[in-house]
């Protein structure tokens, strides 16, 4: 079946615009994360969804950031007011359910780049 | 928050050669994952180990738990230029709202010349 799907798959902005990326995770997973890997290091949390409400958000670096997941399946993250620190590949996941051994399948990830 | 440390940061070595990469943290792992990550692609599940002293082999990578579920090992026999990527261990939360969240170390850095 169709892996986690991640749109686009890089993101040219300027300093200030807003932009917008998107996951669209396997069909019927009820998990879902955001991370963000900057380059020569690992990911890092953002934020999770167990269906449609955020469960923890406490990996948002600030309040220009915010995702949404209406429906329960396709997530939106947000990015305002960009600024070149927030230049990185992000990265959605899901599983299907929240264990802590459950398996996470990756998308391949958003290259974000704030000229 | 608890942190991985993983060393070394960079691996460069010839075709058959063997070689360790090693994770570790001050705090207990409920369980423990190992990743491999190529360009332009996400992390890709390799193993996940929960109990203490536990040994897992993938055909030519063996991954090794620490008795006391604070450190792991991963050892790739016979290394071949297509286990070049980028490797990386993480711990999941276990519990509450943070159930699930990873945590990864930096990564090593894997290339096999052939």
């Amino acid at each position: 079946g169709a892996g986690v799907s991640q749109t686009p798959s890089n993101k040219v902005t300027e300093k200030g615009k807003y932009v917008e990326l998107r996951c669209d995770p396997i069909s019927g997973h009820t998990a879902l994360y955001w991370y963000r890997q900057s380059l020569g290091q690992g990911p890092e949390f953002l934020i999770y969804f167990q269906g449609t409400g955020a469960a923890d958000d406490s990996g948002l670096p600030n309040d220009r950031f915010f995702a949404v997941r209406p429906e329960g399946s396709v997530s939106t993250l947000k990015i305002q007011r960009t600024e070149r620190g927030d230049s990185a590949v992000y990265l959605c996941a899901s599983s299907l359910k929240r264990a802590h051994t459950d398996t996470q399948y990756f998308g391949p990830g958003t290259r974000l780049t704030v000229l | 928050t608890q942190l991985l440390e993983q060393s070394p940061q960079f691996l460069s070595i010839q075709e058959g050669e063997n070689l360790t990469v090693y994770c570790n943290s001050s705090s207990v792992f409920s369980s423990l994952q190992w990743y491999r990550q190529e360009p332009g692609e996400g992390p890709v599940l390799l193993v996940t180990v929960v109990t203490g002293g536990e040994v897992k082999k993938l055909k030519r990578l063996t991954f090794q738990f620490g008795d006391a579920r604070k450190d792991s090992s991963l050892h790739i026999t016979a290394a071949q230029p297509g286990d070049t990527g980028l490797y990386l261990c993480a711990s999941a939360l276990n519990g509450g709202t943070s159930y699930g969240k990873l945590t990864f170390g930096q990564g090593t850095i894997l290339t096999v010349h052939p």
